[in-house]
Formats: structure tokens, sequence, C-alpha cells
């Protein structure tokens, strides 16, 4: 099974910063790495999707890039509404689903 | 509206059994694969089971494997897993949630999109 490796487990930052998470696959996974946030008590909605494509719902400060096994996550401009877990996910070899640790955010 | 509703949790003695509900809207549950992703504590998101969009294709983590079942019935746009030999480390919230291909302009590729509200398991005495 592919493994995925996320850092940071978590990261506290302030309103305005630029925030960046990474993710590691295992293997070469080539774009199918998907990223979703969660915030307490709710499920995980999908953020981006083939390493760098946004969902309709997502502001433009948020960005994603990479292919292979290298991919990054990242918030331009942090507001407090961004505050949440972040976990990226790869869908090139399912099943099963493989999933990231999950990244912490929090203001400082 | 697209929704997963999730149903069936409740709190559980160890070795005990349950069986989780996850009801479709808005859109056809017999055209998607699904899956059961739990949660626990505190904890990241943990792949459980898989079914295939006619239910001939299933396949479970090895951690619930021989104890957990995985079935769907299209016609009640419905999906359920029914765990046995419950254990503390099942206590965890429970999310259905769709596996579908997105289209990034290029080619398609697979999300877990939507995921139900979830339903907590307790397991303890």
């Amino acid at each position: 099974d592919i493994q995925l490796t996320q850092s940071p487990s978590s990261l506290s930052a302030s309103v305005g910063d630029r925030v960046t998470i990474t993710c590691r696959a295992s293997q070469s996974i080539s774009k199918n790495l998907n990223w979703y946030q969660q915030k307490p008590g709710k499920a995980p909605k999908l953020l981006i999707y083939a390493a760098s494509s946004l969902q309709g719902w997502v502001p433009s400060r948020f960005s994603g890039s990479g292919s292979g096994t290298d991919f990054t996550l990242t918030i331009s401009n942090l507001q407090p509404e961004d505050l949440a877990v972040y976990f990226c996910q790869q869908s090139y070899s399912t099943p099963p689903l493989t999933f990231g640790q999950g990244t912490r955010l929090d203001l400082k | 509206e697209v929704q997963l509703v999730e149903s069936g949790g409740a709190l559980i003695q160890p070795g005990g059994s349950l069986k989780l509900s996850c009801a479709a809207s808005g859109f056809t549950l017999s055209t998607h694969e699904m899956n059961w992703v739990r949660q626990a504590p505190g904890k990241g998101l943990e792949w459980v089971s898989y079914i295939s969009s006619s239910g001939s294709i299933v396949k479970y983590a090895d951690s619930v494997k021989g104890r957990f079942t995985i079935s769907r019935d299209n016609a009640k746009s419905s999906l359920y897993l029914q765990m046995n030999s419950l254990r503390a480390e099942d206590t965890a919230v429970y999310y259905c949630a769709t596996t579908r291909g997105f289209y990034d302009g290029v080619g398609f590729y697979d999300v877990v999109d939507p995921w139900g509200q979830g339903t907590q398991v307790t397991v303890s005495s």
C-alpha cells in the first residue's frame, strides 16, 4: 500500500501569514493527490484535487502543487476561518484509501 | 443537494455488535463506489472498508477484516456496516463517503466526496 507522510503535524501561524504543508508519498503517484479540510466536529471537506485543482468553494489564497512523490498545500494571507486540520490523500491506487497523518493549524 | 446521513452509532460493550447505516440523497448511489472511514478521538482518518457500485467487490482494512461486513442496497440508496466482536480500539466517529471522479481539464481523478456527518461508536464496558 502507498504510504503518505505529512508534515508538520501541527503549525501555529498568525493572520496574514503564508503557511505551507507538505505531503510525501512512498512511491510516485503522479498528480493523484487530494487535500481535505476538517473543522472541529465536522466531516472532512474536499479542498484540492489532482494536486492543484481547487474545489469551487475554496478561496484563491489556497493553492496546491507537486507531482510524483512530493506535494505542497499553501495558504497565503491566512484567515481565521482557515484554522482546521488538513489531510492529504492519495487516489493513485485505491482501495485502500490512504491519508496523511494530518496537520493541525491554529492561531499563534 | 447531495447528502449522506449516517445513523446507528451507539455506546456498546466490548464483544458486542452494531450495524451502521448511511442514507444517500441528491445523487444516484448505485453508480458510485462507497467507503467507510473512521476517526478515533483526536486522531487521523483511517479507511475501514470499500464496496464497488454493484456490491460485487468489497475490501477491508486488516484491523477489521473478519469482524466487519460492508453491504449496500441500491434500491434503498443505502450503505451499511455490520460490526461484530467490537473492541475498545474500534471507538471512533464513522463516516460514509463516496469515491467519484473529478475532471481537472486533462483527466479524471478520484476523490472522496461527499462525506456524511459521521456517527459516534463508543466501545466500553
